[in-house]
């Protein structure tokens, strides 16, 4: 599986976008871009995934560049209660579950 | 999404002694069931692939005699942690994929403190 790099940490205001890059440049063509999230002491929280369109649910926005090098998760309006570690994971759906977990983005939104 | 139950959330044990975990999927039949464990302020580690109807597959450095990983039926698998000592002390997780898309759903994790 590809490895991805990740800023170890992030603040963002409350109620201001929230932009996390993720950098996955050898990632291969079958290979989703797949985004966790993990508050304090819960386990992770499956967010959003993409092979190569834009993607959009309730919770984000997914952005992948053109060459799939690497990809933006948007959180919209940042609450208090996105604080987290956010995790950028690179995989084929058969090996979903064996892709490496890297250090993630901590997230720190702020009021 | 799908739901993923673990039990106990905490635990606390004396050393040599050993500690079952249980992981249930309420509303899905997973084959696959994957463990991890996570130290403080670091990631998450696989540790073991657990397979409904046979044999778990264990990541390079995990033991298989000392994490012990029963997967008897679709939604429950269990991981025991036998003699364990104070270095096993993490927090436990387990997961498994969504048939349509393969996201992982995890459990909420079980925080094990060997004393």
């Amino acid at each position: 599986d590809a490895k991805t790099t990740q800023p170890p940490s992030m603040d963002c205001a409350e109620g201001r976008a929230a932009n996390l890059p993720c950098n996955h440049s050898t990632i291969s063509g079958n290979e989703y871009v797949y985004w966790y999230r993990q508050i304090h002491s819960q386990g992770p929280q499956y967010i959003i995934h993409g092979l190569k369109n834009n993607e959009t649910n309730e919770m984000a926005s997914l952005i992948i560049t053109e060459d799939r090098k690497s990809s933006t998760l948007i959180l919209p309006h940042a609450t208090l209660r996105d604080t987290a570690v956010y995790y950028c994971i690179v995989g084929t759906g058969a090996n979903a579950g064996k892709s490496t977990f890297g250090d993630g983005t901590t997230l720190t939104v702020k009021p | 999404g799908a739901v993923v139950s673990q039990h106990p959330s905490w635990v606390i044990c004396k050393s040599g002694t050993s500690v079952k975990i249980e992981c249930r999927s309420l509303d899905f039949q997973a084959t696959t069931m994957f463990w991890y464990r996570q130290f403080p302020k670091q990631s998450l580690m696989l540790m073991a692939t657990s397979n409904e109807g046979s044999k778990a597959t264990y990541e390079q450095g995990v033991e298989k005699d000392k994490f012990l990983i029963n997967h008897a039926s679709l939604t429950l698998s269990t991981l025991t942690v036998t003699s364990a000592h104070p270095e096993d002390s993490s927090f436990y997780i387990c997961s498994h994929r969504g048939h349509i898309n393969n996201e992982q759903f995890f459990g909420p994790g079980t925080r094990l403190t060997v004393l």
